[in-house]
């Protein structure tokens, strides 16, 4: 099956400074790569993702890089504020036969900005 | 704006114990997931299903089973819950052919 690893598990980065995750997968069937964060005691919410037919996406201050052939796919976070501050999850997928997407989720990174 | 609830926050159960966890979507949402959620370990699928009483194991299974009879409702079962089944549970839907999971709250369960 798909595995998934991320670093760093822990992350502390000054207000204003970029921060970046890093996530490797295993399965190179798997082709939709999705980030979701979770801010404490709050379920996790998706902010970003990524196919695999596409190398770069943006949004705002929130940027996912894919790299298909090494297998590995990054969170970039700019211009970091106090509200970043939360556990981000990657995950990778596959489309499986009953129509749904199957992930398997890394195992997180705590991103701590200080003021 | 997607709803999804579960039964409790918090749950406090005896081992051997039988335990129903409950998970409630209102969008009509196809698909439904189990995962659990242990800090360093992120979070692992246990069940998911697509379809009214259809389910697929996910990647541990072990020590669980799952209920789906409406469509709107998802329940996890832990037969005889032990020590090593404490942890935070959280359910998720997905219309089909989406990709984004609606997760629940969550539910802390303890296993004395």
């Amino acid at each position: 099956g798909e595995n998934v690893e991320q670093h760093p598990s822990t992350l502390s980065v000054q207000e204003g400074d970029s921060a970046v995750i890093k996530c490797t997968y295993s399965d190179s069937a798997s082709n939709y790569f999705p980030w979701y964060k979770q801010e404490l005691g709050k379920r996790p919410q998706l902010i970003i993702d990524i196919r695999s037919n596409v190398g770069e996406k943006k949004d705002q201050r929130i940027a996912v890089t894919l790299n298909k052939t090494a297998k590995h796919f990054s969170l970039h976070i700019t211009e970091t504020q106090p509200e970043d501050s939360a556990v981000y999850f990657c995950a990778a997928s596959k489309l499986t036969n009953f129509g749904n997407e199957k992930l398997t989720f890394g195992t997180g990174t705590r991103l701590t900005i200080i003021p | 704006d997607v709803k999804v609830t579960q039964s409790s926050r918090y749950l406090v159960k005896r081992t051997g114990e039988k335990v129903f966890l409950e998970c409630v979507q209102d969008m009509d949402h196809e698909n439904m997931f189990w995962y659990r959620q242990d800090p360093g370990l992120g979070l692992r699928l246990i069940y998911f299903s697509y379809d009214v009483k259809m389910k697929e194991k996910g990647d541990i299974p072990e020590g669980y089973s799952v209920s789906r009879e409406k469509k709107e409702r998802f329940s996890l079962i832990l037969e005889s819950a032990s020590t090593n089944q404490t942890s935070m549970y959280l359910c998720a839907s997905v219309p089909l052919w989406g990709y984004e999971q609606y997760f629940g709250p969550g539910t802390r369960l303890t296993v004395t």
